[in-house]
């Protein structure tokens, strides 16, 4: 069964620091992986997708790698602002499967 | 941008009855989703609904829980007999093709007491 982990549960940095959050999962054998940005009481917004053939995919300030060998990927936010602050989730799809098995996120405060 | 739109944004039920919780998805797409979040835990796949039917379903989803496509634009998720805890915050999702991005509706929160 495929579990996902987001190390570290709770970030906070000073405005204009570069940051690396974290995203492993146990089963390498996955189609995708996505990350997301999730508001306090609000829906998931899509960051950036990478599929299993591609080893990172870039959007403004965000670069996303995924190690799918090892079973890690990595969102790294450059130059970050405090309107980065919110919850990063990492989701992958299994082979075989469409349902994102998500981990439990990363916490991202970025204080002024 | 179109955007996955989900009614009511919160919806407060007693224990025992029934709930719909509706979606609108992105009108070109053609696979659904419905997951749910308890509060302070992960996000959970609930079921996925393609070419009018079910293509995956999770555990969770058992006979308590049903989905339907009722016209060309909505997608509902009905609860028959809602429990404690079935409270949590259910998003559905949607994406053009299989294992494509999925979008994501802002959520309906479920309050069951």
């Amino acid at each position: 069964k495929q579990e996902v982990t987001q190390i570290p549960a709770a970030l906070s940095v000073p405005e204009g620091e570069n940051l690396v959050l974290n995203c492993s999962f146990t089963d390498s054998a996955i189609y995708n992986l996505q990350w997301f940005r999730q508001d306090p009481g609000k829906g998931l917004t899509s960051l950036l997708l990478i599929q299993s053939s591609q080893r990172e995919q870039t959007s403004g300030r965000l670069n996303a790698s995924l190690d799918k060998s090892s079973g890690r990927s990595t969102l790294y936010i450059a130059a970050s602002q405090p309107g980065d602050s919110a919850t990063y989730l990492c989701a992958v799809i299994q082979g075989g499967s469409e349902k994102l098995v998500f981990g439990k996120g990363t916490k991202l405060t970025v204080n002024p | 941008e179109p955007e996955v739109t989900q009614t009511p944004s919160h919806q407060v039920t007693q224990m025992g009855q029934e709930v719909i919780l509706r979606c609108v998805p992105i009108s070109n797409h053609l696979y659904f989703y419905w997951y749910r979040q308890i509060l302070g835990q992960k996000v959970e796949f609930l079921v996925s609904f393609y070419n009018n039917e079910i293509s995956e379903k999770s555990e969770i989803f058992d006979d308590q829980f049903s989905v339907e496509r009722p016209d060309g634009s909505n997608f509902t998720l009905k609860i028959r007999s809602t429990k404690l805890e079935d409270s949590a915050m259910y998003f559905c999702a949607s994406c053009v093709e299989r294992e494509n991005i999925q979008y994501f509706g802002a959520g309906t929160r479920l309050s069951v007491l």
